[in-house]
């Protein structure tokens, strides 16, 4: 069973890089039907897509969030990575990992417990 | 942009009752691209329905999800006290490639 963990710090100030990272455990990254995503969720509101890389390292980025957001793979270490850069209050969230299933159905299968982001001074 | 529209925002019930959530997208999406999800509260979302119609692995059958047209609906045909949480639709397909309904939040009468 493919289980994610989230990781990172959970304070950044305005203006820095937030940088988290998601370990898969239980199957690998490298698996041909799945894409990696990032989701988040400010408090009390509903869920943003954030973008998604494939095992090919190719990527997808939200449009809103596309000029800030870096997604990178480590097939060695079985992670994948976000980098939000330039942030400000509006990006405090609960940001979640998820494996996405994408072949004729298209969805977020697993989900990490997430993991909450401040940005604050 | 295709937008996800949910209704009603909230729906009160008690546990037995039967509950109609609604999802409509404002254009056609394939019913491949269509799932629903369930949050409780300080989780992460679970999948319940992809495909708009196809379970997923260990969700109850009592849930159940249709559609017709640019309309799915979830529906829960006898409420558990553990099925009072937020429902997501979710969508693929144009920009942003995925996408989420703002939710609507089942909650016990």
């Amino acid at each position: 069973q493919v289980q994610l963990q989230e990781s990172g710090p959970g304070l950044v100030k305005p203006s820095e890089t937030l940088s988290l990272t998601c370990t898969v455990s239980g199957g690998s990254i490298s698996s041909g039907s799945y894409y990696w995503s990032w989701i988040r969720q400010p408090a009390g509101k509903g869920l943003e897509w954030i973008g998604r890389i494939y095992t090919s390292g190719s990527t997808n980025y939200n449009p809103s969030l596309k000029s800030r957001v870096t997604i990178s793979l480590d097939t060695s270490k079985n992670q994948f990575s976000l980098k939000l850069s330039s942030v400000t209050a509006a990006d405090t969230a609960v940001y979640y990992c998820a494996n996405v299933y994408s072949n004729f159905y298209y969805y977020m299968d697993v989900w990490g417990k997430g993991t909450t982001v401040t940005v604050s001074s | 942009d295709i937008v996800l529209t949910q209704s009603p925002g909230t729906l009160s019930l008690s546990p037995g009752d039967r509950a109609t959530l609604s999802c409509r997208a404002s254009q056609t999406i394939s019913y491949n691209y269509l799932a629903w999800y369930q949050q409780k509260p300080g989780q992460a979302p679970r999948l319940l329905i992809y495909g708009a119609s196809s379970r997923a692995t260990g969700i109850p059958d009592r849930f159940s999800g249709s559609a017709s047209g640019t309309d799915f609906t979830l529906t829960i045909s006898r409420l558990e006290p553990e099925d009072f949480a937020v429902y997501y639709c979710q969508q693929y397909g144009s920009s942003p490639m995925y996408s989420f309904g703002q939710g609507t939040k089942l909650e016990i009468k």
